[in-house]
């Protein structure tokens, strides 16, 4: 089986950095995945690392361990705007599986 | 220009209703997913069709159906609904690559409210 595990949620200031982990277990391993959701939105992607490191896009940076099958993803300079969803997943027999995403909180 | 687009947006319904929801995607992408996120915002696959094939069906009621005309098209139809398909339903394409992650695009999804 498979199963992925991340906070529920998380709440930082305007202008902080804020981690959001996720664990998995999964048979096979193809890469971890980030979405992001707003309220009312659909997801979106944000990032995809297969090997182990750091991946930089802007803002956001998602990282990978696989020796420990962790991963995060790191948002800079949060904004108002970066309150959302944000779920991890991996690839499992031809579909996405989804971590229970972290509701990320951003105040002024 | 919508990638992923799904009709209606709102879906409000009795139980026992039949209702169909529709997906359209003009990425060109050869596989297209229907997802059920619930109010916990647990999102999970519940079909996937490449080039209009039926490849992934999780255990998902028989009252859910779907189909797809050519694969740039899938959709949905419910029998019978229940007050537990209240959800919100998100079609998804990618062009998918053999063991590889492959980016998936949502549509904007279709809030089913069942009475």
């Amino acid at each position: 089986g498979q199963s992925l595990e991340q906070p529920s949620e998380v709440t930082a200031v305007e202008g902080a950095i804020v981690q959001i982990n996720c664990t998995y277990q999964t048979s096979g391993f193809y890469g971890l995945s980030w979405y992001q959701q707003h309220d009312g939105g659909a997801p979106t992607f944000l990032s995809y690392n297969a090997l182990d490191g750091l991946e930089e896009t802007g803002r956001f940076s998602s990282f990978l361990s696989r020796s420990d099958s962790y991963g995060y993803l790191l948002l800079q300079e949060l904004q108002m705007k970066d309150s959302a969803s944000y779920f991890c997943a991996v690839l499992q027999g031809g579909k996405l599986i989804f971590g229970q995403g972290t509701e990320l909180s951003v105040k002024p | 220009d919508t990638a992923v687009s799904q009709t209606p947006k709102y879906l409000v319904t009795q139980m026992g209703n039949d209702k169909s929801i529709k997906c359209e995607q003009n990425l060109g992408h050869d596989t297209m997913y229907w997802y059920k996120q619930d109010s916990k915002k647990f999102l999970k696959i519940m079909f996937s069709y490449n080039n209009k094939e039926l490849i992934i069906n999780e255990t998902v009621p028989n009252r859910f159906s779907p189909k797809s005309p050519d694969k740039a098209h899938l959709n949905l139809h419910i029998n019978s609904l229940e007050l537990g398909d209240s959800a919100v339903y998100f079609c998804a394409s990618s062009q998918i690559l053999p063991n590889s992650q492959e980016t998936q695009y949502f549509g904007p999804g279709t809030r089913l409210l069942v009475l």
